[in-house]
This record gives structure tokens, C-alpha cells and sequence, in this order.
């Protein structure tokens, strides 16, 4: 089945760095990349859609200048996270859409926390 | 504007059938799915309704009524692995985006 690769799995950064996370599809060209955060005990909050070759589109609310999304291949979409705050510490999650019947397949997600 | 309401906390027994119900306010939906997640993991897909009725795989049933802006997803002979949240997730029809609901947390017990 179509797998998404995503990495790191955790990290830990100090206020004022940044952080990549890359999610790469192994055996499939994804298009598109939905990106997510998810808070403890909530749901997932989409926060942009990257399109290969194009900008992202970002849901409001959602710092673009501080979430940077990069779609460069049809394989590989990035979010970096500037100038992290400990207010970033979240789960984000990266999902592609497969086919419309298959529902859409997830990265396993990156746990940041930013102390 | 687009909502799907589910219930946030559901117990049930090692063995039994549980239902998790899913409404939503919105138009434009492809159709519903259902996601399961474990403590720590990602959502994997469970199950996809985009026409009305049952779908069934293995343990897990999906309905779907559009008229009724509703649908549940069943779960039957229930293991202590099923123990997770649930999300039902609209399909936008002009995006593509998936729209969650806030998940429903499933409480198993032996």
C-alpha cells in the first residue's frame, strides 16, 4: 500500500531555531500533501495544503512566514517551522490523498517540543 | 460552515458491538470516512462512505445517510486492541481537504 515516510518522529529545539520535517511518499507520487497539528486529546487542525510546484494554500489562522511548506518534487513536501516558540510544541502530521476511494494515508507524525 | 459532531468518550465491553455515531452540518461533502488513532500514533484509515448505506470490512462496519447528515461507524467483537479515538472526517468536494471531528475515545474493558 502507498506509504508515507515522515521524519523526524520527535524532536526537541530551543526557542528561536528551526525545525524541517520532511515527508517523503516511497511508492506513490503525491500531487498533494495535506499538513496537520494535532493538541493532546484534540483533533487534527489542517494547516496548509501543498500542491508539487505551486505555494501552499494555508488555513486562517495559520502563519505562512512561520510555517514555510515546500512541495519542490512529487515525492517529497517539507514544513519548517521558524523561530520556534513553546507554544509550537505539537504532534504535526503530514497526509497524502491516494485515490478518493482509499481514503488517504499519513505520515507517523513528529512530536516537537520546543523548550 | 462545516461541523461534525461525535460523542467524545464511549465504553464498552471485551466481546460486545459498539456504535459511534457521527453528524454533521455542511453541504459539498464527497462523502465520510473513519480514522483510528492510538495514543502517540497517526490516523490509518478504517473506512469510506461515499454513497449511501453499509460498508463492511472484517470487524468494522461504516453507514452513511445523507438526507439524514449522518453516519456511524460499528464495531464488532471488540479487543482490547481497538482501545483507541475514532474520528469521523468529512471529504470536501472542492478541495479535497478532509474536515474532522473532534473524535470520539473508546474505552474498552476486559
Amino acid at each position: 500500500g502507498a506509504v508515507v515516510s515522515q521524519h523526524p518522529s520527535w524532536v526537541i529545539c530551543k526557542s528561536g531555531t528551526s525545525v524541517k520535517i520532511e515527508c517523503r511518499s516511497l511508492d506513490f507520487q503525491a500531487t498533494t500533501m495535506f499538513w496537520y497539528r494535532q493538541f493532546p486529546k484534540q483533533s487534527l487542525m489542517l494547516m496548509a495544503t501543498s500542491n508539487e510546484g505551486s505555494k501552499a494554500t494555508y488555513e486562517q489562522g495559520v502563519e505562512k512566514d512561520k510555517f514555510l511548506i515546500n512541495h519542490a518534487s512529487l515525492t517529497l513536501s517539507t514544513l519548517t517551522v521558524t523561530s520556534a516558540h513553546p507554544e509550537d510544541s505539537s504532534f504535526y502530521i503530514c497526509s497524502a490523498r491516494v485515490r478518493q476511494d482509499d481514503g488517504y494515508t499519513f505520515g507517523s507524525g513528529t512530536r516537537l517540543t520546543v523548550v | 460552515g462545516q461541523s461534525l459532531e461525535q460523542p467524545s468518550e464511549v465504553t464498552a465491553v471485551e466481546g460486545a458491538i459498539v456504535q459511534i455515531n457521527c453528524t454533521y452540518q455542511t453541504s459539498g461533502f464527497y462523502g465520510l470516512s473513519w480514522y483510528q488513532q492510538h495514543d502517540g500514533g497517526a490516523p490509518t484509515f478504517l473506512s469510506y462512505n461515499a454513497l449511501d448505506g453499509l460498508e463492511e470490512t472484517g470487524r468494522f462496519s461504516s453507514f452513511l445517510s445523507r438526507s439524514d447528515s449522518y453516519g456511524y461507524l460499528l464495531l464488532q467483537e471488540l479487543q482490547m486492541k481497538d482501545s483507541a479515538s475514532y474520528f469521523c472526517a468529512g471529504l470536501r468536494d472542492s478541495n479535497y481537504q478532509l474536515i474532522w471531528g473532534a473524535g470520539t475515545k473508546l474505552i474498552i474493558k476486559p
